[in-house]
């Protein structure tokens, strides 16, 4: 099956850790996105990737930190200098080709909680 | 910059009548592109529908079509025939066109929450 998948789907932190959150497609997408949703809230850009070890900054990337070594991979890590990380984080990916839109395919979610 | 209003939080319909869910924007872009998302109580984001702001006939996907007026600069979401699996959140969002300087990233409205009721 092609698609998204964010492991894992809750995860909790303890104050002062860092964890890893993970996101893998099968696309063959070139981009890759990671959101963040908190109640009330639209979605807001953590980080985007348009192509293998390359990323930029989305609006809110203090705290976050990503990789982008293989096609089909776009980690993110929460570090230990997000003050409020407890949210859910959506990846999603689209494909590249000029003149069009690049519809964006989401993943099914991680919930992180900070304990 | 652009930007995204939805301005109905919450709205509620009836199984199989018609709902109407608002969307306007703001953007100095001549070419551009509109989505409307989905996002149940399992919390996927799933594609309702997209438009292409060049194109002038209006998306339609099975019981949801969209009423896309550019000068108004407003998209509205029209669900026919509402079924209870429609109950989720409905986000609204807008994307530049391409070009070389276009990051092509998404700006989201706040959603509609939409209730179908039995």
């Amino acid at each position: 099956d092609g698609g998204i998948t964010q492991s894992p789907k809750y995860l909790f932190r303890k104050e002062g850790q860092n964890v890893t959150l993970s996101c893998e497609q099968n696309l063959n997408h070139d981009a890759m996105y990671w959101y963040r949703q908190d109640p009330g809230q639209g979605l807001r850009l953590i980080y985007y990737s348009q192509i293998v070890n390359d990323f930029q900054k989305g609006d809110i990337a203090e705290g976050y930190s990503v990789s982008r070594e293989k096609k089909e991979s776009f980690p993110l890590t929460v570090t230990s200098a997000q003050k409020n990380p407890t949210a859910f984080y959506l990846c999603a990916s689209s494909p590249l080709g000029s003149g069009g839109a690049s519809t964006q395919y989401f993943g099914p979610g991680t919930r992180l909680t900070v304990l | 910059a652009q930007t995204v209003t939805q301005s109905q939080p919450e709205m509620s319909v009836q199984e199989a009548e018609t709902v109407t869910l608002s969307c306007t924007y703001d953007t100095s872009e001549s070419n551009y592109y509109l989505f409307w998302y989905k996002q149940p109580p399992s919390r996927q984001m799933i594609l309702v529908i997209r438009q292409e702001a060049y194109k002038q006939q209006n998306a339609t996907e099975n019981r949801f079509s969209v009423n896309f007026q550019k000068a108004a600069k407003s998209f509205s979401l029209k669900i026919s025939d509402s079924q209870l699996g429609d109950t989720a959140m409905y986000f609204c969002a807008f994307m530049k066109g391409y070009n070389a300087g276009n990051n092509r990233k998404l700006i989201w409205g706040l959603g509609t929450s939409l209730a179908v009721n039995p």
